[in-house]
């Protein structure tokens, strides 16, 4: 157990939908990363947060967003979802702003777009 | 730009044999970490090792154990009489800046190498 928790395990919903994936860090880490996993394009980073404050963005769409709130949990927003949306989605942590520390990974939340 | 090349896509091995998955990187950076991952069949992603761009040491831990060659860019993970719990899909990771001058950086992942170890 990676002390990172990910929630729901899995969501199915249709193409223009919304919706938000929750990520709880380890105790103490302030660092949280977001990470798509599809099968076209692998593991790709989207955003990380330090802090409560946006840090990094990667590849991430204008239609995802994401936040991380005063006691650190984050959440991933998709919205006007497509198929192409239907992924592995990682939250990760890490107790300092670098990824140099170890980063730990959550159970991932598999998102299916119908 | 950073980029990790796993050319291996699938391994098949029997049990109790040793297997070595390959792992090149490029960078410019000067000071770097390099990381292994599994992803077992259930999904998640397993933390198994960081390696600073300093420490050319290699490292065992049990039944693995880990080789880094900056002359090559290589970090090679060999797997020593392998079980068939060993079977996953194995990830290695380069840091990497994820926006210029922050210094925040982020983890580029390599395609992944899919292990299977039969009985």
């Amino acid at each position: 157990d990676s002390g990172v928790t990910q929630t729901p395990k899995h969501l199915i919903t249709a193409t223009g939908q919304r919706v938000t994936l929750r990520c709880s860090p380890r105790s103490g880490d302030l660092s949280v990363y977001w990470y798509q996993q599809s099968l076209d394009q692998g593991l790709q980073f989207l955003i990380q947060y330090y802090n409560g404050e946006e840090r990094a963005k990667g590849n991430i769409l204008e239609r995802f967003s994401a936040q991380q709130f005063p006691d650190l949990h984050s959440e991933l927003n998709l919205s006007s979802l497509e198929l192409g949306d239907s992924a592995l989605y990682f939250c990760a942590s890490s107790l300092g702003p670098i990824v140099g520390t170890e980063a730990f990974f959550g159970q991932g939340t598999r998102l299916t777009v119908v | 730009a950073q980029k990790v090349t796993q050319a291996q896509t699938e391994i098949s091995v029997v049990e109790k044999e040793d297997v070595t998955l390959d792992c090149v990187y490029e960078t410019r950076d000067t000071t770097y970490y390099l990381f292994w991952y599994k992803q077992p069949p259930s999904g998640e992603l397993v933390f198994l090792i960081r390696r600073n761009s300093f420490d050319e040491q290699n490292e065992i831990s049990g039944r693995y154990s880990w080789n880094f060659q900056k002359s090559t860019s290589s970090f090679n993970f060999t797997i020593t009489a392998s079980q068939v719990v060993d079977s996953a899909v194995y990830f290695c990771a380069l840091s990497a800046p994820a926006m210029v001058n922050t210094g925040f950086q982020k983890l580029v992942f390599g395609t992944g190498t899919r292990l299977l170890v039969s009985p």
